[in-house]
């Protein structure tokens, strides 16, 4: 089956600094990846959807200069949380389709001290 | 608009019995369903879909849903639960059979006695 994976797994870091987390299709082209957020014992809340080579669409409420995210290319997709705060604390999750169902990463745990 | 609501946050079963998570789902149009499976701190497997073809679908590990349209509902079911199926499962609607835009439901952590 299609395979994505997400880099890092999980990474601490200091609050006001920026991490960036990486999903690739490993075997498959996508041309839309999906970000995902989920709290502690909470459900998956859908951050953004991007299409390769083109800017990202946001859900309502989340901001868009703080997780931004680039596309660009078909088996990569980056997610970039600036200046973290605690709050920013979680676990995301990204998603690849090529047209088909959606395939998921293991996602990447974040904490932000 | 599309919503789903998973009716138990927690079940607790003994290994070997009968699994049953329940999910209700509301939708604008003809809705495709999936069961996916998230053990901890791994992303999603998908466990199973319907998309308008059989309302009983097969899944992988056994699992198995049915699509009742008439109580909009889309249970998961496994004869005979084993350990290693403790984990949360999330019922998800999505109103496009490619499996776009999926709204998920709350979740159910599953719990496997021995």
């Amino acid at each position: 089956g299609a395979v994505v994976s997400q880099h890092p797994s999980r990474v601490i870091c200091k609050s006001g600094t920026s991490v960036k987390i990486e999903c690739r299709s490993l075997d498959f082209q996508a041309t839309t990846m999906f970000w995902y957020r989920q709290f502690p014992k909470k459900s998956l809340m859908l951050m953004a959807t991007s299409n390769e080579g083109s800017k990202a669409t946001y859900e309502q409420g989340v901001e868009k200069d703080k997780f931004l995210i680039n596309h660009a290319s078909l088996t990569l997709s980056t997610l970039t949380v600036t200046s973290a705060h605690p709050e920013d604390s979680s676990f995301y999750i990204c998603s690849a389709t090529s047209s088909g169902p959606q395939y998921f990463g293991p996602g990447t745990r974040l904490l932000v001290l | 608009a599309q919503s789903v609501t998973q009716l138990d946050s927690h079940v607790s079963v003994s290994e070997g019995t009968p699994v049953l998570l329940r999910c209700n789902y509301s939708s604008s149009y003809s809705p495709s369903l999936f069961w996916y499976v998230q053990h901890p701190n791994k992303g999603l497997q998908l466990l199973l879909k319907y998309t308008s073809a059989a309302t009983l679908v097969k899944g992988i590990n056994g699992f198995e849903a049915e699509f009742k349209k008439s109580e909009t509902s889309f249970h998961l079911t496994k004869p005979s639960a084993h350990m290693s199926d403790a984990a949360e499962y999330f019922c998800v609607v999505s109103v496009d059979n490619a499996g776009n835009m999926l709204t998920f439901g709350g979740g159910t952590r599953l719990m496997v006695k021995p």
